[in-house]
């Protein structure tokens, strides 16, 4: 079974510009979870969507949003890109049932902003 | 709130010592998860291993065992017979009870493991 893929891995953007992020889940699963990975902050969670609709969001401005299709892919969006959004980006997927199903992430996409 | 603390931030060992990393953490439901990722240098987070709240049994797994004590809230992390690709980042993390919050994870801040040769 493929794992979790994340597409770019690697992105270098502008302050201003905005960026989008993809995330093709474990086939199956249904939840997909967005996480950012920074040295400072460590890893904390943007939001988590379950059959195309947001069912948990974390503290992030508006300037991050998220969606998923209907083939439970997932796209994350940041606009007006600050210096401080330059991270490691990890994407999660799960069966989205039941506490025992573990997130299982896939290599993330590491975006710097200059 | 959930909090989760990993004191150790960086452990290194030697090849085939037995390493304990340690995880304390804070919640105030009564279900809960658990659960062990290793990052190595390539970013993928792995699972490793998972533990839900009503099950205090204590398992071993390969060169991995866990320690589950709800009466200190820990969920330490065993490695037996450490080896260097062992070398990585591992988080401890909690989850919640289920629905909205099944797919937020809290992590703590990571213990850095170095095995040498």
């Amino acid at each position: 079974k493929a794992g979790v893929t994340q597409t770019p891995r690697y992105l270098i953007k502008t302050r201003g510009q905005q960026v989008t992020l993809s995330c093709s889940p474990i086939s199956g699963h249904r939840s997909v979870s967005w996480y950012q990975q920074t040295p400072g902050q460590g890893l904390q969670f943007l939001f988590e969507y379950f059959s195309e609709t947001q069912r948990n969001k974390g503290n992030f401005p508006g300037r991050f949003s998220g969606r998923q299709f209907s083939n439970s892919r997932s796209e994350m969006n940041v606009s007006t890109l600050e210096l401080g959004d330059s991270a490691l980006y990890l994407c999660a997927s799960s069966l989205g049932r039941g506490g025992n199903s573990p997130l299982h992430f896939g290599n993330g996409t590491r975006l710097t902003v200059t | 709130a959930q909090k989760v603390t990993q004191a150790q931030t960086e452990i290194s060992v030697v090849e085939k010592e037995d390493v304990t990393l340690d995880c304390v953490y804070e919640t105030r439901d009564t279900t809960y998860y658990l659960f062990w990722y290793k990052q190595p240098p390539s970013g993928e987070l792995v699972f490793l291993i998972r533990r839900n709240s009503f099950d205090e049994q204590n398992e071993i797994s390969g060169r991995y065992s866990w320690n589950f004590q709800k009466s200190t809230s820990s969920f330490n992390f065993t490695i037996t017979a450490s080896q260097v690709v062992d070398s990585a980042v591992y988080f401890c993390a909690l989850r919640g009870p289920g629905g909205s919050t099944l797919g937020r994870l809290y992590f703590g801040r990571g213990t850095q493991l170095t095995v040498w040769p």
